[in-house]
């Protein structure tokens, strides 16, 4: 069955450090790829998005991902992490015709000063 | 570009009353739209999908008759909820695409209370 799974349920970091959030799918083709974050109480913004080409993408608020054909993964990257970067992140993958999304169960990313 | 709006962004209603949440793009032509519910700390639950002038499309397990779904034009979607009830409570997302398909755009979600 297709599936998005996100490991980590919650990440610490501290300001200023570097970010890694995981994502891997289940896909016997390659899917479209996004990693969303949310505010608490608020709707999703799309951070970046991967539906073909260069596999390392670029998105807003400094945030980058990968994609490894190989591992299945999107894995979520910042260099530096902000306050303002805690957040609930949703990775979502759209495999079929359909357009739907399947979203991962989230990572709940803390910020420690 | 590409904002989704929802309102209300808040309603707390009475067992056995019915709530109507509208779900609009205000800067493109949504071709679909979809419908999510989340739990606290949890993931999107996608209830439905909606292309305008069709019926919804609806996710196993979700009840049409009690989420009623409308998508009479390309800026507009609305979802009812009958009878609500308070495990009904929740926070609803809507999202919107354009007919290129695949990126979703999200509303700021409403929070549905019911006592």
């Amino acid at each position: 069955a297709q599936s998005v799974t996100q490991p980590d349920i919650h990440i610490t970091v501290s300001e200023g450090a570097s970010l890694e959030l995981r994502c891997n799918y289940s896909y016997g083709a390659t899917p479209y790829l996004f990693w969303y974050v949310q505010s608490p109480g608020q709707g999703l913004q799309l951070l970046l998005k991967y539906f073909s080409g260069d596999t390392l993408v670029q998105g807003i608020k400094g945030f980058e991902a990968e994609f490894k054909r190989s591992q299945s993964s999107f894995n979520l990257r910042k260099p530096s992490v902000h306050w303002s970067d805690a957040a609930e992140y949703f990775c979502a993958v759209g495999m079929d015709s359909s357009y739907k999304l399947i979203f991962g169960s989230g990572t709940r990313l803390l910020v420690r000063p | 570009g590409a904002v989704v709006s929802q309102h209300p962004s808040r309603v707390i209603c009475k067992s056995g009353t019915s709530v109507k949440i509208e779900c609009r793009s205000l800067d493109f032509q949504a071709t679909t739209m979809f419908w999510y519910r989340q739990f606290p700390k949890k993931s999107l639950m996608l209830m439905a999908t909606s292309n305008e002038g069709s019926k919804a499309t609806y996710e196993q397990g979700v009840e049409k008759d009690k989420f009623l779904i409308n998508h009479a034009s390309l800026t507009l979607s609305t979802l009812t909820v009958t009878s609500a009830h308070p495990e009904d409570s929740s926070f609803y997302i809507c999202s919107a695409s354009t007919i290129t398909g695949y990126e979703q755009y999200f509303g700021p979600g409403t929070r549905l209370t019911v006592t």
